[in-house]
């Protein structure tokens, strides 16, 4: 069954440091979107994407934030200079169409900002 | 806005017991609503959704819940725990009708506890 896919699984970095998160949605979807999950906290939306640009972004997602889709497979999440409140889960979700509305996630990458 | 509220951080069952885990939503369209499970150290895994047709929507590894519009709730059901379904569940909800592109609002998420 196609999954979606994520790597790296753990990422530790310092601060200050650009970090790319890379993901391989499932391969027919159109929409792409990240969440991060803060320890303990609720799982939050960062951004949507479609026909290779943003269509939503949360106050979270500033300019430190960005997404690519450089080549038609992956879907990468670029921080330009992590803080330490930048630590949590990045889960990477794709959906089909408009018209199904149920999301996929892959397993999540843990960045870790020391 | 959207807003998903998950009664109980924390549930604890027994095996073979009635599993209930309480969501309620709050949504200026018509909403579309999931449950979500995430086992340790793993991604979220769609158990079922709603998105207006049927009420009682059935998922999978036996878990069912019910829209009730009245009371903007929309409940996790199983008759008959089982060791397996320890895992954290999360309830979401998209307004996939309105204006954003899909994007899920969760809850805070509900730790399910088996006990032998």
């Amino acid at each position: 069954e196609p999954e979606v896919t994520q790597t790296p699984s753990h990422q530790v970095t310092q601060m200050g440091q650009e970090v790319i998160l890379r993901c391989v949605p499932i391969s027919n979807h159109l929409y792409f979107y990240w969440y991060r999950q803060i320890l303990g906290q609720k799982v939050e939306f960062l951004v949507s994407f479609y026909n290779n640009e943003i269509s939503e972004k949360s106050e979270i997602f500033d300019d430190q934030f960005s997404v690519e889709r450089p080549d038609g497979s992956n879907f990468t999440l670029k921080i330009r200079s992590t803080k330490l409140e930048d630590s949590a889960m990045y889960f990477c979700a794709s959906r089909i169409q408009l018209s199904s509305y149920e999301q996929y996630f892959g397993p999540g990458t843990r960045l870790t900002v020391t | 806005a959207q807003s998903v509220t998950q009664l109980g951080s924390h549930v604890s069952v027994s095996e073979g017991a009635l599993v209930l885990l309480r969501c309620n939503y709050s949504s200026s369209v018509p909403p579309y609503l999931f449950w979500y499970v995430q086992y340790p150290n793993q991604g979220l895994q769609l158990l079922l959704k709603y998105t207006s047709a049927a009420t009682l929507v059935k998922g999978i590894n036996g878990f069912e819940a019910e829209f009730k519009k009245s009371e903007t709730s929309f409940h996790l059901t199983k008759p008959s725990a089982h060791m397996s379904d320890a895992a954290e569940y999360f309830c979401a909800v998209s307004d996939a009708g309105g204006t954003s592109y899909g994007k899920l609002t969760f809850g805070q998420g509900t730790i399910l506890t088996v006990h032998p």
